[in-house]
């Protein structure tokens, strides 16, 4: 089962951007990398989903190496509606298990 | 509208009842999740279901009983045997087991008073 490691929290100032990297040095061949975002009382929410290379959305950006052992996830220009926690997800198809780690914090300031 | 719905958004329990938490798709989806979410705390998974009528358990499945007898359906039962019950559930649904692109519910708040 891949498992994967982020930061526990991370602060930033409104207009900047973010990058928040995950490991995930076990991902399997067929995993892909997804992001979640998740503002409290409330279910988390799909970001982005990648592969490998590049991905990008209307929200964000995901980079993947080609070892795919890590992958970032870039918010550009972030606003203090960013202020959530934001979790890696890597799949495993194997045993159908989604098993989330802790997030990351992110605190966006004024 | 496709969606997953739980409900009740909270619930309150006295100590020693069971309760079960509702969570229904419409997404024709196959797989789908039950989580478990303590203050600042990551997801935690309570038991999972492949397809139709089969489940499995997941990393604190103790205290908990599900059933999955349509593919629309997920219901969590919070038994009597759960030492700490209170706690935010979330219901998730993707389209196979395993894959990553989950949808959830807006979550059930569980108080034990």
């Amino acid at each position: 089962l891949a498992k994967t490691t982020q930061p526990i929290s991370m602060d930033s100032y409104e207009g900047q951007e973010v990058n928040i990297t995950c490991s995930h040095n076990n991902i399997a061949t067929n995993d892909y990398i997804t992001w979640y975002q998740q503002f409290p009382s409330q279910g988390p929410r799909f970001i982005i989903q990648g592969y490998k290379t590049k991905v990008t959305n209307e929200v964000a950006s995901l980079f993947i190496p080609a070892d795919r052992k890590s992958s970032t996830l870039s918010l550009p220009r972030v606003s203090l509606s960013d202020t959530a926690v934001y979790y890696c997800l890597v799949g495993d198809e194997d045993t159908g298990k989604l098993i989330f780690g802790q997030g990351t914090t992110l605190q966006v300031k004024p | 509208d496709g969606g997953i719905t739980q409900s009740p958004k909270y619930l309150f329990r006295k100590e020693g009842q069971n309760v079960t938490l509702s969570c229904e798709q419409n997404l024709n989806h196959d797989a789908m999740y039950w989580y478990r979410q303590d203050p600042g705390q990551g997801l935690r998974l309570i038991y999972y279901s492949q397809i139709v009528n089969d489940f499995q358990k997941g990393d604190i499945a103790e205290g908990y009983s599900v059933s999955r007898e349509k593919k629309e359906s997920f219901p969590l039962t919070v038994t009597s045997a759960q030492k700490n019950p209170t706690a935010f559930y979330l219901c998730a649904s993707s389209i196979v087991s395993g894959n990553t692109e989950a949808f959830f519910g807006q979550g059930t708040r569980l108080t034990v008073v």
